[in-house]
């Protein structure tokens, strides 16, 4: 059972425009939320990431909101630029009282493709 | 800097050989080590993490193993490739937090692994 999801495996957006990728969860006990960024063949890095007491934080044109009743995230990319075409990870970090567990569980990721 | 090397990018092995996988990370001390899969249309699956040497937990049942013989080196292998072991296999590190990890992975380039 996915804990993680990203139901949209893919999007375009036209340069310029904004885009929006979502993701939900289902377990109330994350406490950090995670955005990656992969290219192909290559691993990914780490993009922006949320505290579970948060809900919203930004980084240049990049912002993520957290909606913890609805258990929803959404990554906002403002303006999009075709350097951003890449696969976007979720990820969430299971909530652990000073144990050595809380590893990543990350969603399927989402294709982005922004268009010039 | 810290820095995560992962070898080989490319790997094409018969099913039944045995397969190494090595990763090596640099610039930090007692880190948490990962191996992740990410297979066709799945997203990153986590299937082993190392919070010291010769610690090793799985994740996923499976025909892989892994080791942890020094502190930054992380190994993964197999007596038997499967043709489902085929994937892009992903090795990662994090800082070891007070009693839980960080919330940022950081990847290594990653392995083409396809098993014929």
């Amino acid at each position: 059972d996915q804990q993680v999801k990203q139901n949209s495996p893919s999007l375009s957006v036209q340069e310029g425009r904004i885009s929006i990728l979502n993701c939900d969860y289902t377990n109330s006990m994350f406490d950090y939320f995670l955005w990656y960024k992969k290219y192909p063949a290559e691993g990914p890095t780490f993009l922006i990431s949320i505290s579970s007491i948060k809900d919203k934080n930004e980084d240049g044109r990049f912002t993520v909101f957290l909606n913890k009743s609805a258990k929803h995230l959404s990554l906002h990319i403002v303006p999009s630029q075709p350097g951003d075409s890449a696969v976007y990870f979720c990820a969430a970090r299971p909530f652990n009282y000073g144990g050595s567990q809380g590893n990543l569980i990350f969603g399927k990721g989402t294709k982005l493709s922004v268009k010039p | 800097s810290q820095t995560i090397h992962q070898w080989p990018a490319t790997l094409v092995q018969p099913v039944g050989s045995p397969l190494s996988l090595e990763c090596t990370v640099e610039g930090t001390s007692n880190p948490n080590l990962y191996w992740y899969r990410q297979a066709a249309g799945r997203g990153l699956q986590l299937l082993f993490y190392s919070v010291g040497i010769g610690q090793i937990s799985s994740e996923v049942p499976q025909n892989l193993s892994a080791s942890r013989p020094q502190d930054r080196q992380f190994i993964l292998s197999s007596k038997k490739l499967l043709l489902s072991d085929s994937g892009f296999y992903l090795c990662a590190w994090s800082l070891p937090g007070q009693g839980y990890i960080s919330t940022e992975a950081f990847f290594g380039q990653g392995t083409r692994l396809t098993v014929v």
